[in-house]
């Protein structure tokens, strides 16, 4: 039932674009993006919740499709600042609650 | 203040030691969560207090035990651990309201090794 992220790292080059993808084998009722820098606590980036939906904040975006089985981060001209990793997570709703994170995206971006 | 506060920021304990993490949050939230999280692993959820609560318990060992005071405050009591449950202990909040979905807010975590 967890997530699927894809790649599980990449390297960049400052202002190079990315692209990470979260897949999951059932619909997902909703995704959240998150950002863990090293030793540090999750932030979250945004939440997506229709099948089609796109959101953007500053030059970090993203996308849920249609049938709400795939979202895709979009981190454009990237920085320094964006290193870190991604989670997906995604609340799965059949039987009990739980909330659930993706298996994660390193992200590196060097100077 | 959209800040969620950890105690001890880190902690060192033996195995027959007895010991408690603390999460605190000002931000009005009515749900709160406990994650594990591994070296180079995503959190994993232990519990889930809603409106102080326990709503979920994620087939956690009995001996981490969870409460929840008031609604600002979440424990997590430590007993008779191994080694195997060092990791980084993440506490979070978020708005809840029925199936409404809110961003969770996340403390700094504990970070346990159990020798």
């Amino acid at each position: 039932q967890q997530p699927v992220q894809s790649p599980q790292a990449v390297i960049l080059r400052e202002g190079e674009d990315a692209v990470i993808n979260c897949s999951s084998s059932k619909a997902l009722y909703s995704v959240h993006w998150y950002r863990q820098k090293h030793g540090e606590a999750p932030v979250f980036l945004m939440i997506l919740l229709k099948g089609g939906e796109q959101k953007g904040h500053e030059k970090i975006s993203a996308s849920f499709n249609e049938k709400k089985q795939q979202s895709s981060l979009y981190l454009t001209a990237s920085q320094l600042s964006y290193s870190g990793t991604y989670f997906c997570g995604t609340e799965i709703t059949s039987g009990t609650y739980k909330y659930i994170f993706g298996t994660g995206t390193r992200l590196k971006v060097l100077a | 203040d959209t800040e969620v506060t950890q105690t001890p920021k880190h902690l060192v304990m033996g195995m027959t030691n007895k010991k408690s993490l603390k999460c605190e949050q000002h931000m009005g939230h009515r749900a709160m969560y406990w994650y594990k999280q591994k070296a180079k692993k995503p959190p994993e959820l232990m519990f889930v207090y809603s409106y102080e609560k326990l709503s979920i318990n994620e087939s956690v060992p009995s001996r981490f035990s969870p409460e929840c005071p008031n609604s600002s405050l979440l424990n997590l009591h430590l007993h008779a651990l191994q080694p195997e449950d060092s990791a980084l202990y993440l506490c979070a909040s978020s708005h809840r309201e029925g199936r409404e979905v809110y961003e969770q807010y996340f403390g700094p975590g504990t970070r346990l090794t159990v020798t």
